[in-house]
């Protein structure tokens, strides 16, 4: 089956300083989704990119889809308590398996005050 | 809109005991899905719709059933809980048949516990 690579599993950072993670496909991408989950939540949806080079700004937040469309990344810039959670890649592929979703096994970001 | 909503929210079997997750939205979406999450393994697909009356395997479908007989409910069961079903499970739904292509909406999760 398909599977999405997603590093670091955690981040352990100070409040202000940057934070990035990376997804990784071994196959092209029809899109890629980022969620977030707080502590003891749900996933909730944060972008969703499409394009090849695509890049998408929320205050924050970078997101960036590779060329290939086979990797893409979330940066967030100066980071705040309030960004801990894990953040979740998550890959669509058309063609066979195209109503599935394959999700990273996440990023947990702890930012310490 | 409540959005989408499991019930019940924690539970506790025994091995052996079958049960069923409630699973609803209000959103008139087509595409709905049941994930599991543990810790370190992200979510992963158990099964999903398309449609009323559609249904398809996902990653990990053993020891789970689903139907779909209305657009709003797709309730996942648990045919004989076995420990190693102790999980998180959370249901999604999101627009139109190809539903991967657009945005999930989580519902809260149910917090199982099998003994």
């Amino acid at each position: 089956g398909q599977q999405v690579m997603q590093i670091p599993q955690y981040q352990h950072v100070q409040e202000g300083e940057d934070f990035t993670t990376y997804c990784n496909s071994s196959t092209t991408l029809s899109n890629i989704q980022w969620y977030k989950q707080r502590p003891g939540g749900h996933p909730v949806f944060l972008i969703q990119l499409v394009k090849s080079g695509e890049v998408k700004k929320q205050k924050r937040l970078t997101f960036q889809f590779g060329e290939a469309k086979k990797n893409s990344s979330l940066h967030i810039t100066a980071t705040q308590t309030t960004d801990v959670g894990t953040y979740f890649c998550a890959g669509a592929y058309s063609g066979a398996g195209s109503y599935q979703l394959t999700f990273g096994k996440g990023t947990k970001l702890s930012v310490i005050p | 809109n409540a959005g989408v909503t499991q019930t019940p929210k924690f539970q506790v079997l025994k091995t052996g005991q079958s049960m069923t997750l409630q699973c609803a939205q209000d959103m008139n979406h087509e595409y709905m899905s049941w994930y599991r999450q543990d810790p370190g393994m992200g979510l992963r697909l158990i099964h999903y719709s398309v449609g009323a009356g559609i249904t398809d395997q996902g990653e990990v479908p053993n020891g789970y059933n689903v139907s779909r007989s209305t657009t709003e409910d797709f309730p996942l069961r648990l045919l004989s809980a076995a420990p190693s079903q102790t999980s998180v499970y959370f249901c999604a739904s999101s627009w139109g048949v190809r539903g991967v292509q657009e945005t999930q909406y989580f519902g809260p999760g149910t917090r199982l516990l099998v003994l």
